[in-house]
Parts: C-alpha cells; structure tokens; sequence
C-alpha cells in the first residue's frame, strides 16, 4: 500500500539556521507533492506544490526539491525565525491527498 | 471573504449519541473531504465528494456517515458506532480534480470531546 513518512517527528533549530525536513514515499509514483503548514489547534495552510518534473522550487525563504529516483522531497526553510515554529506535513496526490504524519520545527531564539 | 467554515469549533458529546458536524464552502470548490487527526496520527481521510449527490470513503469511514445535497455544504455525522470519535476533525476543500495540481484549503477544525 502507498506509504508516506517524514523522518522526524520533532526538529529543533537555532533562529538564522537552516531547517530540512524529510519526506519520503513507498509504493507510489505521485505526479505531484505538496507542503502544507499546521500550527495547533488549527488548520493546515498551503505552502508550497511541486510537479515530478520540476527539481526544485522556491518561495521566499522556503526551498522544496522532489527526487523522484530517490523518491523523496526535501523542505528547507532558510534563516529561520520562531515564528516559523510549527508542524510541516508532506502530501501526496491519491484518490484524495494522503498526508504524512507531519515534523513539529521548534525554533528558538 | 471566501474560505471554508466549520461549526462548532468544541463540541462535546455524550457516549452513544450522534452528533453532526457543520462545513460550508464559498469557494465554489467541487471537492470536499473529511479528515481526523489524533495526536501523533497526522490526517486521516473518512470521507470525499467529488461532485454534488456523490461521496466516497476514506481510510476511516467506519462509524461516520455525510451527505452532499449542495455543492457549498458538506455536513459529517459521527455516529454512535463509531468507538473512539473524539479527535480533531478538519474539512477541505478544492478544486475541480480534472486540471490536477490543486491544493487543498482547510477549515478551523472542530474538536469533539466525547463525555
């Protein structure tokens, strides 16, 4: 079955750092994969969408790759701040998103 | 302003009742979706609509029942047969699914404390 994990569960960072987050899928070939912010006790925000033929993309300070060979995406956030403190999950297009358990980024001042 | 509306944001419950959970969209979106999330779980999907009179389950549906008679609201019940309902439910919404590539807007959530 299509499976979807990122790596960890929790990350924490010093501000100015540089914070990757992994995500990484079995048993699946998707065309596209998104990123997606949570902060608690709401809702997930759309971040970022990456298509299999793109390597790489950009937004401001965030950074997606997708490897499909590898397939993996990475999520980099340059320059951190506290403020980017929240949970980050990965998805996946199926019947509908599949999501990944999501990594909490605890970033401290 | 549009976006996705979800009411009662707590709602609590006492064992063997049903209770319903509210979600409008103005977005003119065709898709909507259910979605559970217990700690440590991330997402999981209970139910989809695609088009307006249709629905299909999800990874979870068990205990769970919706309806889709209009395109803006997709209402979810929980049901008495549903063993373990309380956790954070979240709707989306999105596009039309022919074009691909569309992201996913999500409504505040409603927690359900069963009593």
């Amino acid at each position: 079955s299509q499976k979807i994990e990122q790596n960890s569960e929790a990350l924490n960072i010093q501000e100015g750092k540089t914070a990757t987050l992994t995500c990484n899928y079995t048993n699946y070939s998707p065309a596209y994969l998104q990123w997606y912010r949570q902060d608690p006790g709401r809702g997930p925000v759309f971040l970022l969408l990456i298509r299999e033929n793109e390597k790489e993309k950009r937004k401001e300070r965030l950074k997606v790759t997708f490897d499909t060979t590898l397939k993996q995406s990475l999520f980099h956030i340059t320059a951190s701040q506290p403020a980017d403190s929240a949970t980050y999950l990965c998805a996946l297009e199926g019947t509908a998103l599949i999501f990944g358990k999501g990594t909490t980024l605890s970033v401290s001042s | 302003d549009g976006g996705i509306t979800q009411s009662p944001k707590y709602l609590f419950r006492k064992e063997g009742q049903n209770v319903t959970l509210s979600c409008e969209q103005n977005l003119n979106h065709d898709a909507m979706y259910w979605y559970r999330q217990d700690p440590g779980q991330g997402l999981r999907l209970i139910y989809y609509s695609q088009i307006v009179n249709d629905f299909q389950k999800g990874d979870i549906a068990e205990g769970y029942s919706v309806s889709r008679e209009k395109k803006e609201s997709f209402p979810l019940t929980v049901t008495s047969a549903q063993k373990n309902p309380t956790a954070f439910y979240l709707c989306a919404s999105r596009p039309n699914l022919a074009g691909g590539y569309n992201e996913q807007f999500f409504g505040p959530g409603t927690r359900l404390t069963v009593l």
